[in-house]
């Protein structure tokens, strides 16, 4: 297994206050990625890294934003967190140093965040 | 607009049958398709991958079919096990890209 832990696995916040979720990864990987997951919406790529300080927006980037200032360490922040950011937002990497021309993802085990 | 879609929302099937799951997308410009496979509480694992110069890749019970002039692609396991219960979501991603767009996920349950 890919060693990608997630901090905190589970969350719950008030409407208006500060989240920062924080994804760790040992496996050396360039790439990093966040996503949620919601119900008939599947997964939804939120931001994603492609090198330290390299960083930009995917489909449902709106309200987050995302720092990597180590390879290993890769943050989302929610500056103000809604009611509609509740969900469950998992990290993930993949890699470029592969024989194969396509890289998978893998992912970690999740962050399930409660907004009231 | 949604670029990767798997119109069933859940699949049962009895235990030693053949397991279909379709997924369907709008891109022509995606090169690679990912199946992953996803229990609860638990993040999503990599289970079968195929590129599109490929119409079939096997990987012991699981094996992926592209048909690119329909834009379809879709996972069969065969026999089909009550440890396969799960969500499968499909990705899409092109060629050069490290982004791949995922389905709504399909969740199958195998009956013993």
């Amino acid at each position: 297994d890919a060693g990608i832990t997630q901090s905190p696995r589970h969350k719950v916040t008030e409407t208006g206050t500060p989240v920062t979720l924080r994804c760790h990864q040992t496996e050396n990987h360039r790439y990093m990625y966040w996503y949620r997951q919601d119900p008939g919406h599947g997964l939804r790529l939120i931001h994603y890294s492609y090198g330290v300080k390299d960083t930009d927006k995917g489909e449902v980037s709106d309200g987050y934003s995302v720092s990597r200032s180590k390879t290993e360490d890769f943050l989302l922040t929610l500056e103000s967190a809604t009611s509609s950011q509740t969900s469950v937002y998992f990290c993930a990497i993949s890699d470029s140093r592969t024989s194969r021309s396509y890289n998978e993802q893998f992912f970690g085990p999740g962050t399930r965040l409660t907004v009231l | 607009d949604q670029q990767v879609k798997q119109n069933s929302p859940s699949l049962s099937v009895q235990e030693g049958r053949i397991s279909i799951l379709n997924c369907d997308y709008t891109n022509s410009m995606f090169d690679y398709f990912l199946w992953y496979k996803k229990y609860p509480a638990e993040g999503p694992t990599f289970l079968i991958s195929i590129s599109s110069i490929k119409d079939k890749n096997e990987d012991g019970r699981f094996t992926v079919f592209l048909n690119k002039s329909a834009k379809h692609l879709s996972l069969h396991i065969v026999p089909s096990q009550p440890g396969d219960s799960a969500v499968y979501f499909c990705a899409a991603g092109g060629s050069g890209t490290y982004k791949y767009i995922f389905g709504t996920g399909t969740r199958l349950k195998v009956l013993a």
